[in-house]
């Protein structure tokens, strides 16, 4: 599976949205973005996942490029509740899930 | 819905010494996951099982580490003997058999001394 690179850290304001990008030069046709996150001391929630379209849920959106190497995960408007670490993940369905380090948001009151 | 139960939630063992973390996953779910998370990392798969059977154990270390699923539901991860690089949480998730979502519980946090 593809790797993927993510910032390391990001701040976002309380009630603005927070864009978390997500490099994936070497994605491959078959396979799927993932966006899990972790709050602390709790294990990882599922948030959304693509293929090349664009997704939206409850939750959040996924804009993917149309060469798909990057993505974004945007949360429209971030509470302090979203504070949490974010993971991007590439992967074909099968195959095991490679969550990195992530990207650690801070939403700031 | 009852989410994914983890026992217990914390354990401190001397090294050299055995433990074993028990999961029950959510009814219904045929793949159950273990996974090991050091500190400030992301979670590492280590054995995925589909029913009671074993998909992928490829980074399970297996001269110290075992799991089964005898029934195919609730499931045993032991560490036999414990090294202090051992000391991460231990997360379980499952999910159903065709699902790209996996549910996560709680973890156990392991510290060896």
């Amino acid at each position: 599976d593809a790797k993927t690179t993510q910032p390391p850290s990001m701040d976002c304001a309380e009630g603005r949205a927070a864009n978390l990008p997500c490099n994936h030069s070497t994605i491959s046709g078959n396979e799927y973005v993932y966006w899990y996150r972790q709050i602390h001391s709790q294990g990882p929630q599922y948030i959304i996942h693509g293929l090349k379209n664009n997704e939206t849920n409850e939750m959040a959106s996924l804009i993917i490029t149309e060469d798909r190497k990057s993505s974004t995960l945007i949360l429209p408007h971030a509470t302090l509740r979203d504070t949490a670490v974010y993971y991007c993940i590439v992967r074909v369905t099968g195959n095991q899930f490679y969550f990195g380090t992530g990207t650690s948001l801070t939403v700031i009151p | 819905e009852a989410g994914v139960a983890q026992s217990p939630r914390y354990k401190i063992i001397e090294k050299r010494q055995s433990v074993a973390f028990w999961c029950n996953p959510i009814s219904g779910h045929a793949t159950l996951y273990w996974y090991q998370q050091i500190l400030g990392q992301g979670p590492k798969l280590l054995i995925q099982f589909q029913n009671n059977g074993v998909v992928d154990d490829s980074q399970l270390p297996k001269d110290r580490f075992s799991a089964e699923r005898l029934k195919g539901v609730d499931s045993t991860l032991k560490i036999q003997p414990a090294k202090l690089e051992d000391s991460a949480v231990y997360l379980c998730a499952s999910s159903l058999e065709d699902s790209n979502e996996q549910f996560f519980g709680p973890g156990t946090r392991l510290t060896v001394l």
